[in-house]
């Protein structure tokens, strides 16, 4: 099956500092990547994605680089602001193909912003 | 709409006991999920189903069943609760590869 590693596990940053972070997975048939953020307490949310034809892909302060032939991809966010601090989940599609909703994601990175 | 839903929000069980997770969504989505949430370790699934009638095993799906009857519902059932089974549950459902999720279901066995 899939593996998929994120780092790192803790990211602590500057108010308009950038934060980075990478996550590697195993499968080379995955073509799906999303990211997540979860606020304490609640449900995770699509914040961007990206498929694997795709090497970049950007949205306002958020964007998502992949590497098919090293198998990792990284979440980039610029200008970080307080309300960014939450848990940043990654994930790769089970199988690639037409597997929806099968994810198999990483252990999460802790962002705090600090004002 | 009302998105995803699942009930109930909290549950204490005893060791051995047996219950069933609510999950339901109103978009038409011909696919849901259960994951499981446990520190340090991201979302696991357990459970997954292409539509009505059709289920698969997931990364960790010893100790749950499943069934798909309807399009809208997909409950999760513990056979003999665990405390090892202690996670919030995550439900969620697609229509292609972005999953939406319901508002989990904190569940603790003592």
């Amino acid at each position: 099956g899939e593996n998929v590693e994120q780092h790192p596990s803790t990211l602590s940053v500057q108010e308009g500092d950038s934060a980075v972070i990478k996550c590697t997975y195993s499968d080379s048939a995955s073509n799906y990547f999303p990211w997540y953020k979860q606020e304490l307490g609640k449900r995770p949310q699509l914040i961007i994605d990206i498929r694997s034809n795709v090497g970049e892909k950007k949205d306002q302060r958020i964007a998502v680089t992949l590497n098919k032939t090293a198998k990792h991809f990284s979440l980039h966010i610029t200008e970080t602001q307080p309300e960014d601090s939450a848990v940043y989940f990654c994930a790769a599609k089970w199988g690639g193909g037409t597997s929806y909703g099968k994810l198999t994601f990483g252990q999460g990175t802790i962002l705090t912003v600090h004002p | 709409n009302a998105g995803v839903t699942q009930t109930p929000k909290f549950q204490v069980l005893k060791t051995g006991q047996s219950m069933t997770l609510q999950c339901a969504q109103d978009m038409n989505h011909e696919y849901m999920s259960w994951y499981r949430q446990d520190p340090g370790m991201g979302l696991r699934l357990i459970h997954y189903s292409v539509g009505a009638g059709i289920t698969d095993q997931g990364e960790v799906p010893n100790g749950y069943n499943v069934s798909r009857s309807t399009t809208e519902d997909f409950p999760l059932r513990l056979l003999s609760a665990a405390p090892s089974q202690t996670s919030v549950y995550f439900c969620a459902s697609s229509y292609s590869d972005s999953l939406y999720f319901g508002p989990g279901t904190r569940l603790t066995v003592t």
